[in-house]
């Protein structure tokens, strides 16, 4: 069955600094990943997504991701954190075919400190 | 607004009660999803429509839950006989396309309360 692992269920760094929110996927076909953000009270917004391709992905808010074939990763990066990205963040993937469902992680808690 | 809005916000229900939660998607979305989220979870598939018909309703966790979008824009979510293990937020998305990489668009949620 498909599943989207992320390790971590925190991860602190300093403002300025580059930041890594890991993620680790298992399917059987080709997956389709994304990443979404969640800020305190308020919804799921999309950050990117992975299709086919260039494997490095650049998305919304100077974020971008890495799809590791070999290492069926997906890992969110961002070259220096703001503290205003200090939210929740989830990675997920939908197979290709079927009904287009997302499997979710269970998120990882970003902080960011001045 | 443009994006997805569920109402309410916020629903505190009495162990047994029934409850319906409301889902208006991007207008001329095609598919909608609804997600169940616990507290310090990741978003748990529900169900899926396509316009108006249910294609995929295989994460629904019991038969008190129901739900419908007969004209296939805005979404009902229904739950009988309220349980305190249904205390989640409630999430619906909506997508402009069938496709696996077109990304899902999300309302802000109801959180759903059972005392």
């Amino acid at each position: 069955a498909q599943s989207v692992a992320q390790p971590e269920d925190q991860v602190n760094v300093a403002e300025g600094n580059p930041l890594t929110v890991k993620c680790t996927y298992s399917v059987s076909g080709n997956p389709y990943l994304f990443w979404y953000v969640q800020y305190p009270n308020r919804g799921l917004q999309f950050l990117l997504k992975y299709i086919t391709g260039d494997n490095l992905v650049k998305g919304s808010y100077g974020f971008e991701a890495e799809f590791n074939k070999s290492q069926t990763s997906f890992h969110l990066k961002k070259p220096s954190a703001l503290v205003s990205d200090s939210a929740l963040y989830f990675c997920a993937v939908r197979l290709s075919g079927g009904y287009n469902k997302l499997i979710f992680g269970a998120g990882t808690r970003l902080a960011v400190h001045p | 607004g443009a994006g997805v809005s569920q109402s309410p916000r916020y629903k505190v229900a009495k162990r047994g009660q029934d409850v319906a939660l409301r889902c208006d998607p991007i207008s001329g979305h095609v598919s909608l999803f609804w997600y169940q989220q616990a507290l310090g979870q990741g978003p748990e598939f529900l169900t899926y429509f396509q316009n108006e018909a249910q294609l995929d309703k295989s994460g629904l966790p019991s038969d008190r839950f129901f739900a419908e979008r007969p004209e296939g824009s805005v979404s009902t979510l229904k739950i009988q006989r309220t349980q305190q293990e249904d205390s989640a937020v409630y999430l619906c998305a909506s997508s402009a396309r069938q496709g696996a990489g077109t990304e899902a668009f999300f309302g802000q949620g109801t959180r759903l309360t059972v005392v």
